[in-house]
């Protein structure tokens, strides 16, 4: 079974609007984080915005949310206000177990990807 | 710049030839590891090292070896590189929760 699920193989928005990209997980560890990767045409793979299974709140960074429902096992990542740069590949991905300092921080598994296209 | 370098970042290369992709990090991570990108999947790990040391297989390890140097260098070696192997490589980095992409090595494998 995938650990993580993207649903959407790719998107379009209008420039300026919100968009939500989907993200499922499946684990039985308590301890988990969730991560959302963007990879523009370039290739590099730029971190976006880190959520704790222990975190209280949803976290945010800038015009980047991530809407966690973890009865659920959902992570979804809300982008506010698209811009035309923000058209890219974005990746979900989870890190099992709990973070052992200076030791081993677990692998990442990565969703299959959404293409998002945004719009002039 | 800080961060994860990668060498080289195009290689093609004939079946059977052999090759040594070079990975370090300049930032005193503890973990690193080796995935491969192919179209429509997302990274899947070939191989980690969570510590100097110490290295271990991920999903896809079959037909690639690694070797952890030292805490900066963690480098990945295709002994009789397939057509199955071409792919985009990724090597990462991390400490608590974050993680350091390279910029990827594309290699193709004819």
């Amino acid at each position: 079974a995938q650990k993580i699920t993207q649903t959407q193989p790719g998107m379009f928005v209008q420039e300026k609007e919100a968009v939500t990209l989907d993200c499922t997980y499946d684990t039985s560890d308590p301890s988990y984080g969730l991560f959302w990767y963007k990879q523009p045409s370039s290739g590099e793979m730029i971190f976006l915005i880190y959520q704790g299974s222990y975190d209280q709140q949803n976290a945010t960074e800038g015009r980047y949310s991530l809407n966690f429902q973890k009865a659920r096992k959902s992570a979804n990542l809300v982008i506010s206000a698209s811009q035309l740069g923000d058209s890219a590949m974005y990746f979900c991905a989870m890190r099992e177990g709990w973070v052992d300092y200076g030791g081993s921080q677990g692998n990442l598994i990565f969703g299959k990807g959404t293409k998002l296209s945004v719009k002039p | 710049n800080a961060g994860v370098t990668q060498t080289p970042k195009f290689q093609v290369l004939k079946t059977g030839q052999s090759m040594t992709l070079q990975c370090a990090q300049d930032m005193n991570h503890n973990s690193m590891y080796w995935y491969r990108q192919d179209p429509g999947m997302g990274l899947r790990l070939i191989y980690y090292s969570a510590s100097e040391g110490t290295t271990d297989k991920g999903e896809v390890p079959n037909g690639y070896n690694v070797s952890r140097l030292n805490k900066r260098e963690f480098s990945l070696r295709l002994e009789s590189a397939a057509p199955s192997q071409t792919s985009v490589y990724f090597c990462a980095s991390s400490e608590r929760v974050g993680y350091t992409f390279g910029s990827g090595t594309r290699l193709t494998v004819v």
